[in-house]
């Protein structure tokens, strides 16, 4: 059974700190490793990262995988307030590719 | 650009009651799913469609059934509501995978209530 496991569970930051947040992952194939960020309602998704050692970034968000630690990080800096949402970290596995969720980060940035 | 529509929105059932939960999508997609959100829990699978006329079971799938008679059109049921169904509810859709994955599309979620 596939495992997604996020630290921390929640975080405080005031706006204009980085912040990293953190996905392990137990899985029995492995196909990629995806963020999401969630608001008010539905997940939007962010990235889609497959291969280890390689960034990708958005503006003030990146992330990277690392294989070998079976792991992968999301980096915020220069957090604003609008930052402030659940992160999710999702594997797809099975035949249907479905995605087993880890149980997200809760972040609040301050003014 | 509607991409996965979900209706309704909000709910309040009673115990016992029964609820259809229709999620469209317009992208062609092959693969629809519905999750629950419970706090502090992620999103679990409930359950999933690789296909129409096709259905299986998630990690959860106790007290609900589904059906994909149309690509477009998944459908989650509750034949006899109870208060631990209380949660919200998200259907996605995805891309059939060919050598890769694709990531999966989001509905804005049904609140249910049930009391």
């Amino acid at each position: 059974e596939d495992k997604v496991v996020q630290s921390p569970l929640s975080l405080v930051v005031h706006e204009g700190d980085t912040v990293t947040l953190n996905c392990s992952y137990e899985v029995t194939n492995f196909r990629s490793l995806l963020w999401y960020k969630q608001e008010k309602k539905a997940p939007t998704f962010l990235f889609m990262l497959t291969s280890s050692g390689i960034e990708k970034k958005s503006g003030r968000l990146s992330s990277i995988l690392d294989k070998k630690e079976l792991s992968s990080i999301l980096n915020i800096t220069a957090t604003q307030t609008g930052d402030s949402a659940i992160y999710l970290c999702a594997h797809p596995g099975g035949a249907g590719n479905m995605l087993t969720f880890g149980g997200g980060t809760r972040l609040m940035v301050k003014p | 650009n509607a991409g996965v529509t979900q209706t309704p929105k909000f709910r309040v059932l009673k115990t016992g009651q029964s609820m259809t939960l229709l999620c469209a999508q317009d992208m062609n997609h092959e693969y629809m799913y519905w999750y629950r959100q419970d706090p502090g829990m992620g999103l679990r699978l409930i359950h999933y469609s690789v296909g129409e006329g096709t259905t299986a079971k998630g990690e959860v799938p106790d007290g609900y059934n589904v059906s994909r008679l149309k690509k477009q059109n998944f459908l989650l049921g509750l034949e006899s509501a109870a208060p631990s169904q209380t949660s919200v509810y998200f259907c996605a859709s995805s891309l059939r995978a060919g050598q890769g994955v694709t990531e999966a599309f989001f509905g804005q979620g049904t609140r249910l209530t049930v009391v």
